[in-house]
């Protein structure tokens, strides 16, 4: 139990041009979902949280605008990336939180997606 | 602020034991997790303590004293295939993940 998938798992785009990631929980309902972006050799930096229904909490320094964030349904949030330069380049990962919020929770991440701007 | 802290790499040898420590400080605490990365793969959960005390689950065990702020993963009988990052994750009051760098540990045959 507990899986989330993530399409595409790899990326190659044209510079200015604008990449949707979808992240899924296959097999239970996620009312929150959060994005990540991982730099070779760190550790994750979250982006923003994704609330079933609602807009999403973008992190300090994270611009709202060029990452847009979707979570229309109980088990998809996407994240698209518009007008994608190279430095936007890095492994982007999604987790779905499961259990009850003041309790056991847990995040299963997606494989993640490797997103290259030429 | 919120800092959590873990050592950037160790070596150990295959069939050995590894203990990788994680302090942290952070605004209240709400559970601590282990997850384990290999490279260019996305992170999968180990562990998660709140309470003080050891949890053991097969070869890996999680130890958690919250009046130390410290937590270590053990991990016994090292195989090849336990060569990853382990990263360190700190569920503060406000429920936020707050993560560490990751400890990157490197098995040696």
């Amino acid at each position: 139990g507990a899986v989330v998938s993530q399409h595409p798992s790899w990326v190659i785009c044209k510079s200015g041009t604008s990449v949707k990631i979808e992240c899924r929980s296959l097999d239970f309902q996620a009312t929150t979902m959060f994005w990540y972006r991982q730099f070779p050799k760190q550790s994750l930096m979250l982006m923003a949280t994704s609330n079933e229904g609602s807009k999403a909490t973008y992190e300090q320094g994270v611009e709202k605008d060029k990452f847009l964030i979707n979570h229309a349904s109980l088990t998809l949030s996407t994240l698209t990336v518009t007008s994608a330069h190279p430095e936007d380049s890095s492994f982007y990962i999604c987790s779905a939180r499961v259990g009850t919020s003041g309790g056991w929770e847990t995040q299963y991440f997606g494989p993640g997606t490797r997103l290259l701007v030429l | 602020g919120q800092n959590i802290d873990q050592p950037t790499e160790m070596t150990a040898t295959e069939g050995a034991i590894v203990q990788i420590n994680c302090t942290y400080q952070t605004s209240g605490f709400n559970g601590l997790f282990w997850y384990q990365q290999h490279a260019g793969e996305a992170p999968t959960f180990l562990s998660y303590n709140v309470l003080d005390g050891l949890e053991e689950k097969g070869r890996f065990s999680s130890f958690l004293s919250r009046s130390k702020g410290y937590s270590y993963l053990l991990l016994k009988e090292l195989q090849m295939k336990d060569s990853a990052s382990y990263l360190c994750a700190v569920t503060d009051s406000n429920y936020q993940l707050i993560w560490g760098a990751g400890t990157k540990l490197i098995i040696k045959p």
